[in-house]
């Protein structure tokens, strides 16, 4: 059964500093790695990962894939209140259509 | 350009009834999903719609059922409803046919069981 696993599942920290959120994986037939943010109510889309270590940038955001250990990790430098939510990684079988999602990092950034 | 539009946002309904959520696919998308998300939990793959036919299904028992019309719209409905099915219910929608696409969520409708 494909399986996601995140941690940690929740992370304090103040504003500033640099977080590291850890997501790993078992699927059949791998195809692709998504991160999303999750504040209220819809998850909003980070990332898509399809490749062993190309690294993915957005703003302060970056995401690298490891294929060959299974594992994903998402980095926030300079972190901002605004920063504050759950963090979902999902994976993807070849089909590229059910996507299994881990239980998410809840971050939570203090002034 | 609109996204994902589900309705109703909020719903309370009492054990044994029926529901029907709704979800409008973003424009130009043509496969929606449902997904469960308990509190603290992450999104439950419920099943997926394209071409108006269920393509995939996940671990969920038969009371769960859905539909998709022509203008790719979905629905999600629920018999017998257990205190359990309390949860957020969010649609995805994505396009695959142009290749790896990914899930663009609506804000989710929030069903309460008492």
């Amino acid at each position: 059964e494909d399986k996601v696993v995140q941690s940690p599942l929740s992370l304090v920290v103040h504003e500033g500093d640099t977080v590291t959120l850890n997501c790993s994986y078992e699927v059949t037939n791998f195809r692709s790695l998504l991160w999303y943010k999750q504040e209220k109510k819809a998850p909003t889309f980070l990332f898509m990962l399809t490749s062993s270590g190309i690294e993915k940038k957005s703003g302060r955001l970056s995401s690298i894939l490891d294929k060959k250990e299974l594992f994903s990790i998402l980095n926030i430098t300079a972190t901002q209140t605004g920063d504050s939510a759950v963090y979902l990684c999902a994976v993807s079988d070849n089909y590229g259509q059910n996507f299994v999602f881990g239980p998410g990092t809840r971050l939570s950034v203090l002034p | 350009d609109a996204g994902v539009t589900q309705s109703p946002t909020h719903l309370i309904k009492t054990r044994g009834q029926q529901v029907t959520l709704r979800c409008s696919p973003k424009s130009g998308h043509d496969t929606v999903s449902w997904y469960q998300q308990a509190l603290g939990q992450g999104p439950q793959f419920i099943f997926q719609y394209y071409e108006e036919e269920e393509r995939q299904r996940g671990n969920f028992p038969d009371r769960f059922s859905g539909h998709q019309f022509p203008n790719y719209s979905s629905e999600l409905n629920v018999n017998a409803l257990l205190l359990g099915d309390s949860a957020l219910y969010l649609c995805a929608s994505s396009s695959p046919t142009y290749g790896d696409s990914p899930l663009h969520f609506g804000n989710g409708t929030r069903l309460t069981v008492t």
